[in-house]
């Protein structure tokens, strides 16, 4: 089976600082690794995803992650936050293979609140 | 109409009242799925259609009923209702459930049970 953990439900930081939103997955097969941002009242739009090759990924609106096998971790980050980062952000897995093939487990979620 | 639509954005019904959500994909993908979203919970998977073949009923309740006439339409039939099934529910689609490929998801459906 898989898994995902989001440490930390809400996240606080200033505008202008760094974003660091962590993600740690459990998977007996290689993963597939994305993350998802949803703003209020919408759905979920994609930001990154790890399926193989260079470790880090970079996505839009400046947010990159990477995958750091030893660790299972696939934190998110950006540089300098903005005021219109504020939203909810999933890490998802997927299965490279087997039967849960394409099948996307969610993590909790993480609040991204961004003060002035 | 571009990418995910679904209607209505919002509903409100009773417990006895039956009604239905629609989902649109104008990607051309051909795998569809419906997500629940409760406040403080994950996102739970609830049906997953492939190429028009239901391939996953994640032991949803009977009262939620799918449907999926052809790969760009999605259904979700609800009859007889619980107030714990006011959540979001949202609609997503790949290009196959068979392999990872990314989902794309419409703006959901805020489904409100009374």
């Amino acid at each position: 089976a898989q898994s995902v953990t989001q440490l930390g439900s809400h996240v606080s930081v200033s505008e202008g600082a760094l974003v660091l939103l962590r993600c740690n997955y459990s998977s007996s097969v290689p993963p597939y690794l994305f993350w998802y941002v949803q703003y209020p009242n919408q759905g979920l739009q994609l930001l990154l995803k790890y399926t193989t090759g260079a470790t880090l990924v970079k996505g839009i609106n400046g947010f990159e992650a990477e995958f750091k096998k030893s660790e299972t971790s696939f934190h998110l980050t950006k540089p300098s936050a903005h005021m219109s980062d504020a939203a909810e952000y999933f890490c998802a897995v997927s299965r490279a293979g087997g039967t849960s093939y394409g099948k996307l487990t969610f993590g909790q979620g993480t609040i991204l609140t961004v003060h002035p | 109409e571009t990418g995910v639509t679904q209607t209505p954005r919002h509903l409100v019904m009773g417990m006895t009242n039956k009604k239905s959500l629609k989902c649109e994909q104008h990607l051309g993908h051909n795998a569809m799925y419906w997500y629940k979203q409760s406040a403080k919970k994950p996102l739970e998977l609830m049906f997953v259609y492939n190429f028009k073949e239901q391939t996953e009923n994640n032991s949803v309740p009977s009262r939620f009923s799918p449907e999926c006439p052809n790969s760009s339409h999605l259904f979700l039939h609800l009859h007889t209702l619980q107030p714990e099934d006011s959540a979001l529910y949202l609609c997503a689609s790949s290009q196959d459930s068979g392999r990872t490929y990314e989902q794309y998801f419409g703006p959901g459906t805020r489904l409100t049970v009374t």
